[in-house]
């Protein structure tokens, strides 16, 4: 298993404002993963981070909106850009194991809330 | 387009009942299932993997089961807690992709 933190745990932002999250693994990882859980709803995958490439993004997400830093194979950013109350989210950073069976893991999640 | 159903979205049992979390899938072309428990604001707690090629798992007082042929999987809850109160979200895995797909989940409440 891996074990994950995310900074911050919470915050409440004004709109118009960019907030960057913060993911850190206690082990080197190829794949980090961010997630979205909007209020009521499931997670949604915003974006994959592999260490040394761009992001590749899921339909509906953008990189000027979401964009995501990886610099090493531990850490990794997530900024949410130009906030509206829209965006007001869990945001969850995971991983997958280095079993071969594709287990997933998440961290503890950032509740983002947008006034 | 793939999709994940569960089934209740709440439920409500009395403390020490057995009871069971259902989770439906569109495609039998499934990687893997994963279960997670999620505590009110917080992240995924990691519960079970079955992988496409095994039929359960178990882990204590859980059991998990797959059965690609009717896109099905159940989580089975023996012996409830009130510590089991949380919602229980299943997610799909499919080869070729990292992404999971997410049920809404199952609202727990067990009560003492």
């Amino acid at each position: 298993s891996a074990v994950i933190s995310q900074k911050p745990s919470r915050d409440i932002c004004q709109r118009g404002t960019s907030l960057t999250i913060q993911c850190q693994v206690d082990s080197q990882v190829t794949m980090m993963f961010w997630y979205r859980q909007q209020p009521g709803q499931s997670l949604t995958l915003i974006a994959t981070a592999n260490q040394g490439s761009e992001a590749t993004y899921e339909s509906g997400f953008v990189i000027d909106k979401f964009p995501i830093s990886r610099p090493n194979l531990t850490f990794s950013t997530l900024t949410v850009s130009n906030m509206s109350p829209e965006d007001s989210s869990i945001y969850l950073c995971s991983v997958e194991g280095d079993s071969s069976g594709g287990e997933q893991y998440f961290g503890p999640g950032t509740r983002l809330t947008v006034t | 387009k793939q999709e994940v159903t569960q089934i209740p979205a709440a439920l409500s049992v009395p403390e020490g009942e057995n009871l069971v979390l259902n989770c439906s899938f569109t495609d039998s072309a499934i990687y893997n299932l994963q279960w997670f428990r999620q505590d009110p604001g917080k992240g995924l707690t990691s519960l079970l993997l079955i992988q496409s090629s095994q039929r359960e798992q178990t882990s204590g007082r859980l059991n998990a089961s797959l059965d690609k042929s009717s896109g099905r999987s159940t989580l089975y809850i023996a012996a409830s807690q009130p510590g089991d109160s949380a919602t229980y979200l299943c997610a799909a895995g499919w080869a070729g992709s990292y992404q999971l797909t997410f049920g809404k989940g199952t609202k727990l409440s067990v009560i003492p």
